[in-house]
């Protein structure tokens, strides 16, 4: 079942302006990560961010993680052509065996 | 490196018919091993997961099944498929001490 829900579902902006994506989740979590989504092609992991943590960097990604409001946000910089793709959080349950998937962000990044 | 393929890349079957997914690991042992189904616009659905050879676990019953005869594969199965099993299947892996999953690159299947 998903746990994810993904704010906004769909998000268009021009290149060089910032893209925030939002998860918020149902149950206690050991940690929370991010996957982005070529169309048409595999997951690939961004970033992950522990319960214990509140926020996170990458390279021109930002994370926060607010386990009392069991929300997300993963916020892109300066964001080019080339980040329009689909982006899911995705939570680890405490059995560590499985990632339960949000329903995703639809990023268009114009040029 | 480790890599993980998955053949077909896309696949068409009537109805009824039955289905085969391969996916195979390179350079790591022992992978856990999952199964999802991604339905157009929408988010992934865990099918199965494996720790190990001979151990799958169904998270969502359906007329499809799972296999993992060796340790770097893992099989999708059906013996008669449905328009419903119409979607993007993905096969991913992790290690053991990790938390990332790595993903292949999806067989698209389409049931008429």
């Amino acid at each position: 079942s998903q746990q994810g829900e993904e704010d906004p579902q769909a998000l268009s902006i021009q290149e060089g302006e910032n893209a925030t994506m939002n998860c918020s989740y149902k149950t206690s979590i050991n940690n929370l990560q991010w996957y982005r989504q070529n169309s048409g092609r595999g997951l690939v992991h961004l970033i992950l961010i522990r319960s214990n943590e509140r926020e996170k960097h990458s390279g021109r990604l930002r994370v926060t993680l607010d386990t009392s409001k069991k929300s997300s946000s993963l916020l892109i910089t300066a964001s080019r052509a080339a980040d329009t793709a689909s982006y899911f959080c995705a939570t680890v349950n405490t059995g560590f065996q499985k990632l339960v998937f949000g329903t995703g962000t639809r990023l268009l990044v114009s040029p | 490196s480790q890599t993980i393929h998955q053949w077909p890349a896309t696949l068409v079957q009537p109805v009824g018919s039955p289905l085969s997914l391969e996916c195979t690991v390179e350079g790591t042992s022992n992978p856990n091993l999952y199964w999802y189904r991604q339905a157009a616009g929408r988010g992934l659905q865990l099918l199965f997961y494996s720790v190990g050879i001979g151990q799958i676990s169904s998270e969502v019953p359906q007329n499809l099944s799972a296999s993992r005869p060796q340790d770097r594969q893992f099989i999708l199965s059906s013996k008669k498929l449905l328009l419903s099993d119409s979607g993007f299947y993905l096969c991913a892996w992790r290690s053991g001490s990790s938390y990332e999953q790595y993903f292949g690159p999806g067989t698209r299947l389409t049931v008429t």
